[in-house]
């Protein structure tokens, strides 16, 4: 079993809709959660961070948690063109992250 | 957040060459990181970088292969060693900034 577990897609959304990107995790342990975007040809780029059971939300981006199902989701509203590109779950480990394989959205115009 | 830079930003290098990437961050920070990303994968971890200290590796990377080094609180060093066409891949380079971790814009490296 991976350590973080993302549908590698790709996600296809028509512009305007809502993007909810998944993620589990395994090791219960877990304390730190992010959601990373990566364009093609670029470095992860921070775009959410939750440590809390619960929803956090920041504009168009809510990152929701669930420490009980290992599991945490990023909804992303009213999707732009612009927001396609591959989004990495990470978890923090004993040290550093821990990456999921990433799940490559199409928001189509 | 941190601004962190790296160079080279690419290279093409011949097998049995090495490489040394540098990566330098606008503030003192204690944990350094060092990941390696190949063509359509999601990021590994090479090894934390802490300074004072030797750098920890992570499983399948070994020391002699990618030394590390970490002179002071804003930059270190990372070298791919005796270089093969596996070695081609996005080196970059992370630091941790208040429990959050920042990506510099990465090496890209072509073995040949």
């Amino acid at each position: 079993q991976k350590e973080v577990e993302q549908n590698s897609g790709p996600l296809s959304v028509p512009e305007g809709a809502i993007a909810s990107l998944n993620c589990t995790y395994s090791d219960r342990g877990s304390q730190s959660f992010f959601w990373y975007r990566q364009y093609s040809g670029k470095s992860p780029e921070l775009i959410m961070s939750i440590y809390s059971n619960g929803d956090k939300e920041d504009g168009r981006f809510t990152a929701q948690l669930n420490k009980a199902s290992q599991y945490v989701s990023l909804l992303i509203r009213d999707s732009q063109p612009s927001d396609s590109a591959t989004y990495l779950c990470a978890v923090t480990g004993r040290r550093a992250l821990t990456f999921g394989s990433g799940t490559r959205l199409q928001v189509q115009p | 957040s941190a601004v962190i830079s790296q160079k080279p930003s690419r290279d093409i290098c011949q097998r049995g060459t090495s490489l040394t990437i540098q990566c330098q961050v606008d503030s003192q920070v204690t944990m350094m990181f060092w990941y390696r990303q190949q063509p359509g994968q999601s990021l590994t971890l090479i090894a934390t970088a802490n300074q004072g200290s030797e750098a920890t590796y992570e499983s399948g990377f070994v020391i002699d292969k990618f030394p590390i080094s970490r002179p002071n609180l804003t930059f270190s060093t990372l070298t791919v060693s005796n270089m093969s066409p596996e070695d081609s891949s996005i080196y970059l380079c992370s630091v941790d900034a208040s429990h959050e971790q920042y990506f510099g814009p990465g090496t890209r490296l072509t073995v040949t």
